[in-house]
């Protein structure tokens, strides 16, 4: 069974630096067409794509948030995590980690964990 | 950046009507597209994936179809559980985007 949870900060001050853990079991990431990311969704908005790291360590981020975001995997802990720099109030959101395989969806999400951005 | 356009934004439905969903993409992305489900303070559900493929586990009253830039999910008999918010979501290229969503009402 694939299971994935986010952990951080659930406020961090304008300017600051989020960072974000995935922590997973059921799969590995050396595993040819596994990739991990992250989708946020503002409150009331849509869902936003923001990065995913695959299991060659190709690496892809949402162009609009390309220079402020960095993702990372161990894949002897089982974690991946997402660091965003400048945070700003519009960055508040609920932040999911999802696995997906290559022409497949994203068919397994984490809980969600809130991030409020405020001074 | 390929730009996924959901309609309508809302829909009312009643029990047991038939209720389908448009999403269309910018250019083409063949079948590389997916479908999810979400209810409020909820994670979205895994639907649809290749346009069509229902995901193991999810009703049979929920299909997709479409090709190229135009597609739709359908509900064929509109459930309780079925009031929700979808999205759709396009895995021909990076960036993966997102749909705007779907909320399904009670009417």
């Amino acid at each position: 069974q694939i299971t994935l949870k986010e952990s951080g900060p659930t406020l961090v001050k304008p300017t600051e630096t989020l960072t974000l853990t995935c922590t997973f079991s059921g799969f590995s990431l050396s595993t040819r067409g596994v990739g991990v990311g992250w989708v946020r969704q503002p409150p009331g908005k849509a869902l936003e794509w923001l990065a995913v790291i695959y299991w060659d360590d190709g690496k892809y981020y949402s162009p609009s948030l390309n220079r402020r975001l960095t993702i990372t995997k161990d894949t002897s802990t089982n974690q991946v995590v997402l660091t965003m720099t400048n945070m700003d109030p519009a960055d508040t959101a609920t932040y999911y980690c999802v696995h997906r395989l290559v022409n497949y969806g994203m068919d397994v999400w984490g809980q969600g964990t809130t991030v409020t951005v405020s001074s | 950046d390929i730009q996924m356009t959901q309609s309508p934004s809302t829909l009312s439905a009643s029990v047991g009507d038939r209720v389908t969903i448009t999403c269309r993409a910018s250019q083409s992305i063949s079948s590389w597209l997916a479908w999810y489900q979400q209810k409020p303070g909820k994670a979205p559900k895994f639907l649809i994936y290749k346009a069509s493929s229902l995901e193991s586990g999810v009703p049979s009253r929920f299909s997709g179809s479409g090709s190229g830039t135009e597609f739709t999910l359908t509900i064929s008999s509109l459930q309780p559980d079925d009031f929700a918010t979808y999205y759709c979501q396009q895995y021909d290229s990076h960036p993966l985007t997102f749909g705007g969503g779907t909320k399904v009402e009670i009417k």
